[in-house]
């Protein structure tokens, strides 16, 4: 079965600062792998995604996300958070083989002036 | 490029009343997926439809359906609604069935059943 745990429900940073949100997954066979964002009163956004290759994933707004197979993760990373990145983040998983998506519980990441 | 458009954007029913809804997928875009999102959790694969088949399902019963049209459109009906069927319901499209390609979402319609 699939499973996606984001573990922290909210994640707070002081802009400037470096933002972490993290993701663990459980799948079997080979994981493809993404990060959405959710803006109040607004559809998901694609940020990036994982498929195979380089571990080190870029994405939009300046994030990136590092696949970390021995410890089954996919954290969401930006070097310098701006405000405007305050959203609810949400990590998801497929199987190569499959239609189905599962979603993470999503994370609010909070970014302080 | 015209984005996912879903409509109506919010809906009050009671319980056993049956919704339907609707949305209109990416230009070029060939397959849409349904989520349910409760409030406070992540989105539930609902079900997916390629060219106008089932190409999927999540664990909802059967009293949720839907259907795809030859323009890719799609809509989901929800019969015998139940008061746990309140949530905001997201609909995706995206190029072909490939689990590599990400979708791109809607804004959602958000249904209440009273």
């Amino acid at each position: 079965a699939q499973s996606v745990a984001q573990p922290e429900d909210q994640v707070n940073v002081a802009e400037g600062n470096p933002l972490t949100v993290k993701c663990t997954y459980s799948v079997s066979g080979n994981p493809y792998l993404f990060w959405y964002v959710q803006y109040p009163n607004r559809g998901l956004q694609f940020l990036l995604k994982y498929i195979t290759g380089d571990n080190l994933v870029k994405g939009s707004y300046g994030f990136e996300a590092e696949f970390n197979k021995s410890q089954t993760s996919f954290h969401l990373k930006k070097p310098s958070a701006l405000v405007s990145d305050s959203a609810l983040y949400f990590c998801a998983v497929k199987r190569s083989s499959a239609s189905k998506i599962i979603f993470g519980s999503g994370t609010r990441l909070s970014i302080r002036p | 490029e015209t984005g996912v458009t879903q409509s109506p954007t919010h809906l009050i029913k009671t319980r056993g009343q049956q919704v339907t809804l609707r949305c209109s997928s990416q230009s070029g875009h060939n397959t849409v997926s349904w989520y349910q999102q409760a409030l406070g959790q992540g989105p539930q694969f609902i079900f997916q439809y390629y060219r106008e088949e089932e190409n999927g399902r999540g664990n909802f019963p059967p009293r949720f359906s839907g259907l795809q049209f030859p323009n890719y459109s799609s809509e989901l009906n929800v019969n015998a609604l139940e008061l746990d069927d309140s949530a905001l319901y997201l609909c995706a499209s995206s190029l072909g069935t490939e689990s590599y390609n990400e979708q791109f979402f809607g804004p959602g319609t958000r249904l209440t059943v009273l």
